[in-house]
């Protein structure tokens, strides 16, 4: 079985500052490995995934993520944030063919 | 592309009555289709899995009476609360995945309210 461990419920950075939602994850299996966004009272969106390949992986809205294997993480980063990065951010694994499992979520507070 | 709807946004019932929650893919053919459940404040707890044509797999400790899943075509998947209570007030999310690919699509999401 798969677990996604987000560990930080809250991160407050001021706005131009960059920032990290730290994730990690466990598997016995190869995982595929996602970052989702949530605007309030919204759906999830997609961010990035990583599937394979390169361990460096860019997004939207100006978001990257690093698979490290070693140190099972999946870090998301972004190198200046903005108001409108106000959301809840959730790390979530699949293992190929597999239902997602997603971590608690992390909620980003952009200070002005 | 990869656009997934749900309908409606935003539902309030009185408690004992049904609701019926659609989700739709609309420029794609979902072979499987899942149900969240999401309380405030709180991570996606997935309910169900359904496969286009065949019946829903339940999650541990959703009761597969009370939450009735519906996937009659590659496009529509339906979710109906039966018998509706308080407790079963949630945001619901539902997602859409192409066979062979591995990333879903979400929903809006349906606020569900019951009185």
């Amino acid at each position: 079985a798969q677990s996604v461990t987000q560990l930080d419920s809250q991160v407050p950075v001021f706005e131009e500052a960059p920032v990290e939602l730290r994730c990690n994850y466990s598997s016995s299996v190869s995982v595929y490995l996602f970052w989702y966004v949530q605007y309030p009272n919204q759906g999830l969106q997609l961010l990035l995934k990583y599937l394979s390949g390169s361990t460096l992986v860019k997004g939207i809205n100006g978001f990257e993520a690093e698979f490290n294997k070693s140190q099972t993480s999946f870090h998301l980063r972004k190198p200046s944030v903005h108001i409108s990065d106000t959301a809840e951010y959730f790390c979530a694994v699949m293992a190929r063919d597999d239902k997602i499992i997603f971590g608690k979520g992390t909620r980003l507070h952009i200070l002005p | 592309g990869a656009v997934v709807s749900q309908h409606p946004s935003r539902v309030i019932c009185k408690s004992g009555t049904s609701v019926k929650i659609e989700c739709r893919s609309l420029d794609f053919q979902a072979t499987t289709m899942f149900w969240y459940r999401q309380f405030p404040k709180q991570s996606l707890m997935l309910m169900a899995t359904s496969n286009e044509g065949s019946k829903a797999t339940y999650e541990q400790g959703v009761e597969k009476d009370k939450f009735l899943i519906n996937h009659a075509s590659l496009t529509l998947s339906t979710l109906t609360v039966t018998s509706a209570h308080p407790e079963d007030s949630s945001f619901y999310i539902c997602s859409a995945r192409v066979q062979g690919s591995e990333t879903q699509y979400f929903g809006p999401g349906t606020r569900l309210l019951v009185l």
